[in-house]
């Protein structure tokens, strides 16, 4: 059975970095793309980065670009998601999602219980 | 990019009704869409990928169809569990947009 864990979340003041883990288990983690999507409280989803199974090509949102980074530990089967220089928008629900390629298409098919990040002084 | 719209933002339905949502592509995705499931307080749930293919365990009143720009998913006879927000995203490419939600409410 596929599980996705997410920590690493918390309260943290505008300007300061947190990293976020997703404990992955339940498949070959070093083969399947990996990423992250979050939710502002009452907002909608919105995709934030991913990343290739070997680590080696990793996306953006125009949002988080330059400030957060994507990264992965296929020896510790987990995901990373590096944040720096947050912002009051940032807070949200971090969500790590696996990434089922089917075709042309990337779907999101297994999805972590995510972790809140709430930025605010 | 690509933007993602959804209608209606909302919808008031009974148990037994036949649902229907629809989303637009800015552009054309060919059949790369995907459908998700979420309720509140937990995480999205992948119910339709590539337009039209039901993911394992989904219930089959559960139908995706469209392809190009239009989508719809249909829900054909709305159960209880079915209350939920429903999203679309574009899975063409980076950035993987999002639709803004349909949520269905019980009338």
């Amino acid at each position: 059975e596929v599980q996705l864990v997410e920590s690493g979340g918390g309260l943290v003041q505008p300007g300061e970095s947190l990293r976020l883990s997703c404990a992955a288990s339940g498949f070959t983690f070093r083969i399947d793309a990996m990423t992250w999507v979050r939710q502002a409280p009452g907002k909608g989803l919105e995709w934030v980065s991913g990343i290739s199974g070997s680590g080696n090509s990793t996306y953006y949102a125009d949002s988080v670009k330059g400030r957060f980074t994507i990264s992965r530990d296929n020896s510790k089967n987990t995901l990373y998601l590096q944040m720096n220089s947050l912002r009051a928008e940032d807070t949200a629900v971090y969500y790590c999602a696996k990434i089922y390629y089917y075709r042309a298409g990337s779907f999101f098919d297994h999805w972590g219980q995510g972790t809140l990040v709430t930025v605010s002084s | 990019d690509i933007q993602m719209t959804q209608s209606p933002s909302s919808v008031s339905a009974s148990v037994g009704d036949r649902v229907t949502i629809t989303c637009r592509a800015s552009q054309t995705i060919s059949r790369w869409l995907a459908w998700y499931q979420q309720k509140p307080g937990k995480a999205p749930k992948l119910l339709i990928y590539a337009a039209s293919s039901l993911q394992s365990g989904v219930p089959s009143r559960f139908s995706g169809s469209g392809s190009g720009t239009d989508f719809t998913l249909t829900i054909s006879s709305l159960q209880p569990e079915d209350f939920a927000t429903y999203y679309c995203q574009q899975a063409n490419s980076f950035p993987s947009i999002f639709g803004g939600g349909t949520k269905v409410e019980i009338k």
